[in-house]
């Protein structure tokens, strides 16, 4: 079965430090990977998708990017956090070309920037 | 442009009683319509979803959905709620043709409270 590994879980980090989370998946191959941001609980803001490696597309403008070296990997980065960096971030995947697929989340990583 | 909308940011219900949580779409052609809960501080986990064929979806957790697409909804809904049901509901729509990244749109978000 597939599974989604998402760390850390929780991260305190002082404004102008950078930043790497990292997300994995296992038993699936060629899958589209997300990384979204979860701000106060409620909606979702889609930050980047990648349909394969090294092919990625930001949704918005921002202070994060994104990469994908290998294909169940994604990783979101940032050279100098700002406040408003702060949020709940989720890592997600589907089905590479299967339109009714649902999508499968990470369990998150809360991120403080202080 | 597709669009998915959760009217009530919280909906409260009591116990044993009946819920729905609301959601309307917009989108070109026929969509595919997706349900998801999170619980503090976790992931989203997929309740159910709406593909094609009968209008009523049954998913996880005793939870159903029920497509109409003259009113353009996929409303969740259970028979009986439980305190265990309480947490953060979210609708998603997708185009029904592949598109590059194969994004899901997703609603607002409801926040669902259970009272004993």
């Amino acid at each position: 079965s597939q599974t989604i590994h998402q760390w850390p879980a929780t991260l305190v980090q002082p404004v102008g430090s950078p930043l790497s989370l990292e997300c994995t998946v296992e038993g699936t191959s060629n899958p589209n990977l997300y990384w979204y941001r979860q701000a106060a609980g409620r909606g979702l803001q889609l930050l980047f998708y990648s349909i394969g490696i090294d092919q990625i597309s930001s949704e918005v403008p921002q202070n994060l990017s994104a990469s994908r070296p290998q294909d169940r990997q994604f990783i979101l980065s940032s050279k100098k956090l700002l406040l408003s960096d702060s949020g709940f971030y989720l890592c997600a995947w589907s089905v590479r070309q299967a339109v009714s697929a649902e999508a499968f989340f990470g369990q998150g990583t809360r991120l403080t920037v202080v | 442009a597709q669009s998915v909308a959760q009217p009530e940011d919280q909906v409260n219900v009591a116990e044993g009683n009946p819920l729905t949580v609301k959601c309307t779409y917009s989108v070109s052609g026929n969509p595919y319509l997706f349900w998801y809960v999170q619980y503090p501080n976790r992931g989203l986990q997929f309740l159910l979803k709406y593909i094609t064929g009968d209008n009523l979806v049954k998913g996880s957790y005793g939870f159903e959905a029920e497509f109409n697409k003259s009113q353009t909804s996929f409303h969740l809904k259970k028979p009986s709620a439980l305190v265990s049901d309480s947490a953060l509901y979210f609708c998603a729509v997708r185009f029904t043709y592949y598109n590059a990244g194969n994004m899901l749109t997703f609603g607002g978000g409801t926040r669902l409270m259970v009272k004993p």
